[in-house]
């Protein structure tokens, strides 16, 4: 939404660098997780995900971290770009408890400074 | 690509009013969600729906209702609205059993609600 940036924590980074956003979950069964990238004025919308079967998993200019040890999620954006200014929430999923829903966690604004 | 469309991107309606919030998903998913999302609470799940006439309560279903008598169409009923219910709200959808094992979600774009 447009305002969903408001309250939020924010990270600046300058264009080219690289992002790293953090997420600390809770459920220490939780299993699946989610990056997503909401605009303003938009939908979240899926970026990467990963299993808790894997530390590790790269996709397009980002990389999701898991460290279960910790319950602790990160999203890096390599050569950050203004498009990539948005907020980015991080959400789990427990499948073993038969669970139809994702967790979402309160979101990260990304300021790219050009 | 997926496509979840909700029907209105604005609405403005007065205190007491019944209110529809349609949805439709173009991609034969099982799943479809409600979420309202407000500034420092985040995304909360309304009602869900893992088939055509099922719906489950989420996290904050009161002053709220859904009806799924299509596979392709879910709406959010918010059969009297009070201000409290002024938000932006999002629908989603996801194939397989659960939103999370086998597909993300899948969201629209939202409709903001302000109820006067």
């Amino acid at each position: 939404g447009e305002n969903v940036g408001l309250h939020l924590p924010t990270l600046s980074v300058q264009e080219g660098d690289n992002s790293i956003i953090n997420c600390a979950y809770s459920n220490s069964a939780s299993d699946y997780f989610i990056w997503y990238k909401q605009e303003s004025g938009k939908g979240p919308q899926f970026i990467i995900d990963i299993r808790s079967n894997m530390d590790k998993r790269q996709g397009q200019r980002v990389t999701v971290l898991l460290n279960k040890t910790v319950k602790h999620l990160s999203l890096q954006i390599a050569a950050t770009q203004p498009g990539d200014s948005a907020v980015y929430f991080c959400a789990e999923n427990d499948s073993g408890a038969g669970s139809y829903q994702l967790t979402f966690g309160k979101g990260t604004k990304l300021s790219v400074i050009p | 690509d997926v496509k979840v469309t909700q029907s209105s991107r604005y609405l403005v309606k007065r205190t007491g009013e019944k209110v529809f919030l349609e949805c439709v998903q173009d991609m034969d998913h099982e799943n479809m969600f409600w979420y309202r999302q407000d500034p420092g609470l985040g995304l909360r799940l309304i009602y869900f729906s893992y088939d055509v006439k099922m719906k489950e309560k989420g996290d904050i279903p009161e002053g709220y209702s859904v009806s799924r008598e299509k596979k392709e169409r879910f709406s959010l009923i918010l059969e009297s609205a009070s201000t409290n219910q002024t938000s932006m709200y999002l629908c989603a959808s996801s194939s397989g059993l659960m939103a999370g094992g086998n597909s993300p979600l899948h969201f629209g774009n939202g409709t903001r609600l302000t109820v006067t």
